[in-house]
C-alpha cells in the first residue's frame, strides 16, 4: 500500500487560510468516507482533528474543516494561528481492511 | 482522563523479539478496536496493526505481516505487540491508539506518548 500523496510543506500568514491536499486511489480515499486528518506538533503524539472526511472531534477548533472530491481529500485551516504550526497527516481506511497514512505536510506560519 | 501508556521499548539486537504493552485507563477498553502506529526517526506515520474489540479480528501492514502479532487482554485493559525478527528498519517510536467509535475502520482519537524501539547491534 503506497502512502497517500501530500505536499511537503504549506505556509501562510497569520489570519490567512491554507489548504492541504491528500491524494489516494479508489481503494482508499475515493472508496468511502473513512478519511482522517491528524496534527502532530514537534516531539508530540498525533492529535485527531478531522474524522470521516469532515467531522471535528469535540474540542477541535472550527477553524479546521475537511472535504473530499473523488480520490482527493483536503484539510483547510482558516484564520491561521502560530499554534497551528505542526506536521499534518491524512489517513484513510482501505479496501484491504488496513490503513494508510499520507506522507505528511509541514505547516509554517510566516 | 482517558489515557494510553506504552512500555517495552528500548535497544534491541537485530533478530530480537520484544513485546510492547499499552495500558489503557478511564474508558471501556473491551468496547474499542485498538491499533499500533509507528514513526521512524524524522519520518512520517506508518500504520502497523489493528485488533477488534473482542480480539477476534486482526490486520497488519505488509511490512510487518508474519513477524508482528497484535493481541489484547480485556481483563487487564492492555494491548500488546509481539515483535519478532526485528530489522534495522523497524526502528521507530511505536504509538498505541484507540478508535473513536470502536470499529476497526474509523479514526484514532486517543494516542499514547509512544515507546521508542531501536534495532541495532
Amino acid at each position: 500500500q503506497s502512502a497517500l500523496t501530500q505536499p511537503a510543506s504549506v505556509s501562510g500568514s497569520p489570519g490567512q487560510s491554507i489548504t492541504i491536499s491528500c491524494t489516494g486511489t479508489s481503494t482508499d480515499v475515493g472508496g468511502h468516507n473513512y478519511v482522517f486528518w491528524y496534527q502532530q506538533p514537534p516531539g508530540k503524539a498525533p492529535k485527531l482533528v478531522i474524522y470521516e472526511v469532515s467531522n471535528r472531534p469535540s474540542g477541535v477548533s472550527n477553524r479546521f474543516s475537511g472535504s473530499k472530491s473523488g480520490n482527493t481529500a483536503s484539510l483547510t485551516i482558516s484564520g491561521l494561528q502560530a499554534e497551528d504550526e505542526a506536521d499534518y497527516y491524512c489517513s484513510s481506511y482501505t479496501s484491504s481492511s488496513t490503513y494508510v497514512f499520507g506522507s505528511g505536510t509541514k505547516v509554517s506560519v510566516l | 482522563e482517558v489515557q494510553l501508556v506504552e512500555s517495552g521499548g528500548g535497544l534491541v539486537q537485530p533478530g530480537g523479539s520484544p513485546r510492547l504493552s499499552c495500558a489503557a485507563s478511564a474508558f471501556t477498553f473491551s468496547s474499542y478496536a485498538m491499533s499500533w502506529v509507528r514513526q521512524a526517526p524524522g519520518k512520517g506515520l506508518e500504520w502497523v496493526s489493528i485488533i477488534s474489540d473482542s480480539g477476534g479480528n486482526t490486520y497488519y501492514a505488509d511490512s510487518v505481516k508474519g513477524r508482528f502479532t497484535i493481541s489484547r487482554d480485556n481483563s487487564k485493559n492492555t494491548l500488546y505487540l509481539q515483535m519478532n525478527s526485528l530489522r534495522a528498519e523497524d526502528t521507530a517510536i511505536y504509538y498505541c491508539a484507540k478508535t473513536i467509535f470502536g470499529v476497526a475502520s474509523d479514526a484514532f482519537d486517543i494516542w499514547g506518548q509512544g515507546t521508542m524501539v531501536t534495532v541495532s547491534s
